[in-house]
C-alpha cells in the first residue's frame, strides 16, 4: 500500500497561473480532503469529499475547486494563483465510518511569487 | 462552528519528563477526540484518540484525557524521549469529515 500519495511536493508559481495538486489514495478510503497549513494557523479545511461524484466545502474554499471522479484520486485546483494562496497542502483520506482518523499525505510547498 | 483552543503552543522538556497538552473546545456535539502528531516534513498521523463517552484512554506512553463538561481534553507523554519532538494537534469533531484542528502544540524534547 502506498497510502495517500501528492504530487508534486513542491511548486513554485507565478501570480494569475493555474495549476492542479494531485491527490491519489490505495485504500478505498470513501473520504477524501484538502486542508492547507499555514504558520501558526494549524490545518484548515478547503474542500472534502464523501463519495465518488460529491463534493463539498470547508472552512476555506475560495480560489479552489475540486472534483471527484473515482474514489481514488482526488485533485485540487487553483483558478488564478495568488501569494496568499503561498501554504503547505496535504490531502487526507479515511473509511467513512472512521472519519476521526484520516491518513495524510507527505504534502505539497507551493510558492505564489 | 468549533473553535479550537490548543495550549501550551511550545513546550520544552528534559528528556524523561513528562508532558502535557490540553485543548479546548466550543462544539458540545463533539464526541471525537482525536491527537494528532507532526514530525518535520511530514502529514499529521493519528496517534491517540477517545470518545465522548469514555473519560481516559491510554496507549503505552501516551493518554489522553476528556472532560466533557468543561469541554477540554488533554494529551498526556510520560517519560517523554527525544523522538517525541513533534507538532502535536488536537482536533475535536462531530463526524463527516468535518474535522477542525487546533494551532499546535510544538513540543521539544531535549537529551
Amino acid at each position: 500500500n502506498a497510502g495517500v500519495t501528492q504530487t508534486p511536493k513542491f511548486q513554485v508559481l507565478k501570480t494569475g497561473q493555474s495549476m492542479t495538486l494531485q491527490c491519489a489514495q490505495d485504500m478505498n478510503h470513501e473520504y477524501m480532503s484538502w486542508y492547507r497549513q499555514d504558520p501558526g494557523m494549524g490545518l484548515r479545511l478547503i474542500h472534502y469529499s464523501v463519495g465518488a461524484g460529491i463534493t463539498d466545502q470547508g472552512e476555506v474554499p475560495n480560489g479552489y475547486n475540486v472534483s471527484r471522479s473515482t474514489t481514488e484520486d482526488f485533485p485540487l485546483r487553483l483558478l488564478s494563483a495568488a501569494p496568499s494562496q503561498t501554504s503547505v497542502y496535504f490531502c487526507a483520506s479515511s473509511y467513512a465510518d472512521k472519519d476521526y482518523e484520516q491518513y495524510f499525505g507527505p504534502g505539497t510547498r507551493l510558492t505564489v511569487t | 462552528g468549533e473553535n479550537v483552543e490548543q495550549h501550551p503552543s511550545t513546550l520544552s522538556v528534559q528528556e524523561g519528563d513528562s508532558a502535557v497538552i490540553k485543548c479546548t473546545y466550543s462544539d458540545s456535539a463533539s464526541n471525537y477526540f482525536p491527537w494528532y502528531k507532526q514530525e518535520l516534513g511530514k502529514g499529521p498521523q493519528l496517534i491517540i484518540d477517545i470518545r465522548s463517552n469514555v473519560g481516559e484512554k491510554k496507549d503505552q506512553r501516551i493518554a489522553v484525557t476528556l472532560n466533557k463538561t468543561a469541554k477540554h481534553f488533554s494529551l498526556h507523554i510520560t517519560e517523554t524521549q527525544p523522538e517525541d519532538s513533534a507538532v502535536y494537534f488536537c482536533a475535536p469533531n462531530t463526524g463527516f469529515q468535518k474535522l477542525v484542528f487546533g494551532t499546535g502544540t510544538r513540543l521539544l524534547v531535549s537529551p
